[in-house]
Order: structure tokens, then C-alpha cells, then sequence
């Protein structure tokens, strides 16, 4: 079965840097995904991605977040100057066409800021 | 972007026992409804999409109350296997004719199997 994948699995980061953490959306995927994860707390919504360009997103994705489709099948979420409170699990998910479709999610990038 | 709200358990519960679980969700613009299950520490994975009419999969089985912005899983036969966090999660569209909806999570309902 296909599935999304995400490296790396776990990024330790000087608070202040940039990372950028990547996803392989399933090939037929047109709709793309980032969500976090805060240890012990709820997933929560940040961008959704379709025809190159974001749909929506949500309070949490300030100016210090970016996403880029730079090629024809990866997906990254960049993030300028990371904060302590960035420390999460990433989930980077992807969907068909179609209403009411399901999102597939990656098994994560864990990320700790130092 | 409105909430859904999970009795966050944690749920114990004898194997083969019938088990179920219910949330509420505040937006009624909500078009898309789904439970997923998440095991400690790894991604969400989907367990089914709840469709108006009712579904059922196996010894799963979804509702949707609309009216009353309530849904439900039922899970019959419960296995050990089953033991993991159980994620109530809503669309909703921002956009007209938009399809790339963020999905709304609930905090999950927590569900132990004892042997």
C-alpha cells in the first residue's frame, strides 16, 4: 500500500536555526498537508497545499513557517528561526481529489529544539 | 476554526467486551467526519469515514447525528489489538468549492484492552 513518507524521523535543532523537514505525499495525491503535534496535547492544523500554492492556513503558521513544492514529488515545511515551543511531532499528510477524502498521514519528523 | 470535544478516557475495557465512544463537534458548517486512531507516539491512522446514513466495518461501527453535531464508534469484540488512542476528527470548508480542508482533531479518547 502506498504511503507517505517523512525524513528525518528525528531533527535536533539550535533554537534560532532554520530546519527544513520533508515528506513524500503518495504519487496520485494532489492535496498536501502539514500538522504538529505537541507532546500530550491534540494534532493541530497548520497548511494545507493544492496547484502549488497554500489553501489555507491556520494561526499557528506565522511568517516563520514556510512550504515549498520544489519538485515533482517532494513537500517541505521550513521553519526560519526556531523557538523553544516549536519542539513537536510534524505529520505531513496528503488526500486525492475528491470530497470526503481521507488524508494519509506520514509517521512523523520528531522535532527538538535546544 | 471550532473544536470537537472527546471524553479523554482513559477507557478500560475487558477483550470481547462492546465498547463506545462519542463526540461533539461546534462547527455546523462541518462536512467531513472520520475516526482515526493514533498509537502512542506515531501518526494518525484511519480507522473509517462516518457517512450520514451510518457505517459499519467489520466490528466497527460509525453514526452521525448532524442535528445534534454528534458522533459516535462503536466497536463490538473489542481486541487487544485495539488498545490505542481513538481520534474524532472534522472537516470543514473554508473556501467555496475548496477541497483542501485541515482536518480539526479531538483530544482522543483513550481505550486499554485487558486480556
Amino acid at each position: 500500500e502506498p504511503e507517505v513518507t517523512q525524513t528525518p524521523s528525528h531533527q535536533v535543532t539550535q533554537m534560532g536555526q532554520e530546519v527544513i523537514l520533508r515528506c513524500v505525499p503518495i504519487s496520485n495525491h494532489l492535496y498536501f498537508y502539514w500538522y504538529r503535534q505537541i507532546l500530550g496535547q491534540k494534532v493541530e492544523f497548520l497548511v494545507s497545499f493544492y496547484n502549488n500554492e497554500i489553501s489555507e492556513k491556520s494561526e499557528i503558521f506565522d511568517d516563520q513557517f514556510s512550504v515549498e513544492r520544489p519538485d515533482g514529488s517532494n513537500f517541505t515545511l521550513k521553519i526560519r528561526s526556531t523557538k523553544l515551543e516549536d519542539s513537536a511531532m510534524y505529520f505531513c499528510a496528503s488526500k486525492e481529489k475528491g470530497f470526503g477524502q481521507p488524508q494519509h498521514f506520514g509517521d512523523g519528523t520528531r522535532l527538538s529544539i535546544l | 476554526r471550532k473544536e470537537v470535544e472527546q471524553d479523554p478516557g482513559p477507557f478500560n475495557v475487558p477483550e470481547g467486551a462492546t465498547v463506545a465512544f462519542n463526540c461533539t463537534y461546534s462547527n455546523s458548517a462541518s462536512q467531513s467526519f472520520f475516526w482515526y486512531r493514533q498509537d502512542c507516539r506515531k501518526e494518525p491512522k484511519l480507522l473509517m469515514s462516518v457517512y450520514s446514513s451510518g457505517n459499519e466495518d467489520g466490528r466497527f461501527t460509525a453514526q452521525l447525528n448532524r442535528a445534534s453535531q454528534y458522533i459516535s464508534l462503536l466497536i463490538r469484540d473489542s481486541k487487544l489489538s485495539d488498545s490505542a488512542t481513538y481520534l474524532c476528527v472534522v472537516t470543514s470548508l473554508m473556501y467555496s468549492g475548496g477541497g483542501a480542508d485541515g482536518l480539526t482533531f479531538g483530544k482522543g479518547t483513550h481505550l486499554i484492552i485487558q486480556p
